[in-house]
């Protein structure tokens, strides 16, 4: 069964470090996302990118984030410089329709800045 | 803004009792509802999908309501076991990205 990959599963980091997430989405799916896990919180929409471009964000998703697919199957999620509360689990998600598709979910990166 | 609640936080229910939880959200404009298990520290997994237009979706020993005029669904689960346990949370898709509740923590006690 196709599947949303992510990598790394654990990211170790200092505050002030750049982080970049990779994300391989279902491959006939169009549209992508990010989400973000506080521990203990719901589930934070980020950001929202279909065809090449960003769709939709959120006001968590600032000008130290940033998005980009550099080839047909990746996408990644880039924190320019970490902050302590940058901590959390990062989830990336895919479907094939904007409205009414399944969202499908990697299995998440767990980001620990230090 | 669209919210979305998840009642109870937390349950827990010996083994082979049915039980059910519930999601309750507040803008019922809205394309359709997703119910996710999660088990601690990993990701989601998407358990069912139920378009605004249906009442129910059935997959297995899961069966999930929806009422969209009320802005409520309910994810019944039979015949419980141990390895149920998990948090469930439910999310809304509208037309905002799906926004999702808090989730209810699940124990099945052998």
């Amino acid at each position: 069964e196709p599947e949303v990959t992510q990598t790394p599963s654990h990211q170790v980091t200092q505050m002030g470090q750049e982080v970049i997430l990779r994300c391989v989405p279902i491959s006939n799916h169009l549209y992508f996302y990010w989400y973000r896990q506080i521990l203990g919180q719901k589930v934070e929409f980020l950001v929202s990118f279909y065809n090449n471009e960003i769709s939709e964000k959120s006001e968590i998703f600032d000008d130290q984030f940033s998005v980009e697919r550099p080839d047909g199957s990746n996408f990644t999620l880039k924190i320019r410089s970490t902050k302590l509360e940058d901590s959390a689990m990062y989830f990336c998600a895919s479907r094939r329709d904007k409205n009414t598709g399944e969202l499908f979910f990697g299995e998440g990166s767990r980001l620990t800045v230090l | 803004k669209q919210e979305v609640t998840q009642i109870p936080a937390a349950l827990s229910v010996p083994e082979g009792e049915n039980l059910v939880l519930n999601c309750s959200f507040t803008d019922s404009a809205i394309y359709n509802l997703q119910w996710f298990r999660q088990d601690p520290g990993k990701g989601l997994t998407s358990l069912l999908l139920i378009q605004s237009s249906q009442r129910e979706q059935t997959s297995g020993r899961l069966n999930a309501s929806l009422d969209k005029s009320s802005g409520r669904s309910t994810l019944y689960i039979a015949a419980s076991q141990p390895g149920d346990s998990a948090t469930y949370l439910c999310a809304v898709k509208g037309n905002t990205p799906l926004v999702f509740g808090k989730g209810t923590r699940l124990s099945v006690i052998a």
